[in-house]
């Protein structure tokens, strides 16, 4: 069955440094998201792209933050200085269209430790 | 009003006993409701999904209800298995929109 992809599983980054989160979606996929799940405490949307452009950001994606298809099969999370609190599991997901009930499919999250 | 509030927090369950989780919502413009299971070191997966349309929906053994004026829905599995043991999420959103609001987790336990 094919799957969503992250790398790296766990990034360890100093403070203030840029950070970019990989992943790989599931090929015939068209829409993609990132969310983030602080330890211990729900997951929460970040941002959702579509046709090369952002469809849909929550408050927490803020200039900070910066979202890439650099070629046909990665979509990119960067961080540009990152903070302690950007310290979370980040989600990435995938799906095949737009729209209440198409199923939404999640890769296994890169750690992000901000030390 | 995007807020999704789940419980218990966590949850242990004899083996073949019912599993129970509840969530409730406030905005009434959320018409899709699905439950997502996740494993340790894993991403959250899709077990099943309801539409506001229906009361109930049944896959083999978990069952969402869906209490539309007390804006409320839940999850029960039946004859729970140690395999079980999870945190289970539930989330909403709304149609034209694609992001899902998550609630806070529950997580399960099934004792052998």
């Amino acid at each position: 069955e094919p799957e969503v992809t992250q790398t790296p599983s766990h990034q360890v980054t100093q403070m203030g440094q840029e950070v970019i989160l990989r992943c790989v979606p599931i090929s015939n996929h068209l829409y993609f998201y990132w969310y983030r799940q602080i330890l211990g405490q729900k997951v929460e949307f970040l941002v959702s792209f579509y046709n090369n452009e952002i469809s849909e950001k929550s408050e927490i994606f803020d200039d900070q933050f910066s979202v890439e298809r650099p070629d046909g099969s990665n979509f990119t999370l960067k961080i540009r200085s990152t903070k302690l609190e950007d310290s979370a599991m980040y989600f990435c997901a995938s799906s095949e269209a737009k729209g209440v009930g198409q199923p939404q499919h999640f890769g296994d999250g890169t750690r992000l430790s901000i030390l | 009003q995007q807020q999704v509030k789940q419980s218990p927090q966590s949850l242990i369950v004899q083996k073949g006993g019912i599993s129970i989780i509840n969530c409730a919502y406030e905005n009434t413009a959320f018409d899709y409701f699905p439950w997502y299971q996740q494993f340790p070191g894993k991403g959250p997966a899709l077990l099943i999904a309801i539409r506001p349309d229906v009361s109930e929906k049944k896959e083999g053994r978990f069952t969402i209800s869906f209490n539309k004026s007390a804006k409320q829905f839940s999850l029960h599995i039946m004859d729970s298995q140690p395999g079980d043991s999870a945190t289970y999420f539930c989330a909403a959103s709304i149609t034209g929109a694609n992001n899902l609001f998550f609630g806070t987790g529950t997580r399960l336990t099934v004792i052998p």
